[in-house]
């Protein structure tokens, strides 16, 4: 109950174009939901996050979209560009930073 | 604003070696975190502390890991002996969320510790 189910596993997108990652979770006391990204040989950084009271929530070319009753989240990377290829990760935790759990990552590799 | 710090960078043991690694998180920050990062996974607890105490270690191997975090500031996490499966990198993490207020949960990440064990 403390997974965070994430797809795909890779991703390879065209300059400019969107890409879509999707995480799940099943416990319904998760009420913090970020994203991280990760180069290589880096620590992962936070990228956007929000909580179960909107449904939606937009940074830049980054958009949040949530969906309470179906306990998914996901990442929409708007005009993806190369600078984007990273490993993305979604997590979820508790109030207060509680059973802060990651899922398995995405590599995302945007092409010229 | 200085980061988390930790070292060393790498490291490189033999099965059966101890290892110790240290944290310095951002100044203020009051939790810090442990994870393991196996190639090809994302980031798995191992132990949150806040301040001095431990909050969760239900995910450390306490056979064989342990971790401190003395005056509620710098941490180590150690490990006696060490298997093969312990190859991975080490994360430490830390924010300014507080059990008991607070509700800014951004974790701030090190660059981690990368362990290989022969």
């Amino acid at each position: 109950q403390q997974q965070v189910k994430q797809s795909p596993q890779s991703l390879i997108v065209q300059k400019g174009g969107i890409s879509i990652i999707n995480c799940a979770y099943e416990n319904t006391a998760f009420d913090y939901f970020p994203w991280y990204q990760q180069f290589p040989g880096k620590g992962p950084a936070l990228l956007i996050a929000i909580r179960p009271d909107v449904s939606e929530k937009k940074e830049g070319r980054f958009t949040i979209s949530f969906n309470k009753s179906a306990k998914q989240f996901s990442l929409h990377i708007m005009d993806s560009q190369p600078g984007d290829s990273a490993t993305y990760f979604c997590a979820a935790s508790k109030s207060h930073g509680q059973n802060f759990v990651f899922g398995p990552g995405t590599r995302l590799s945007v092409l010229p | 604003e200085a980061g988390v710090a930790q070292s060393p960078r790498y490291k490189i043991i033999e099965k059966r070696q101890s290892v110790a690694f240290w944290c310095n998180p951002i100044s203020g920050h009051a939790t810090l975190y442990w994870y393991q990062q196996i190639l090809g996974q994302g980031p798995k607890l191992l132990i949150q502390f806040q301040n001095n105490g431990v909050v969760d270690d239900s995910q450390l191997p306490k056979d064989r890991f342990s971790a401190e975090r003395l005056k509620g500031v710098d941490s180590t996490l150690k490990i006696q002996p060490a298997k093969l499966e312990d190859s991975a990198v080490y994360l430490c993490a830390s924010s300014l969320v507080g059990i008991h207020g607070g509700t800014n949960e951004k974790l701030f990440f090190g660059s981690g510790t990368q362990l290989s064990v022969l």
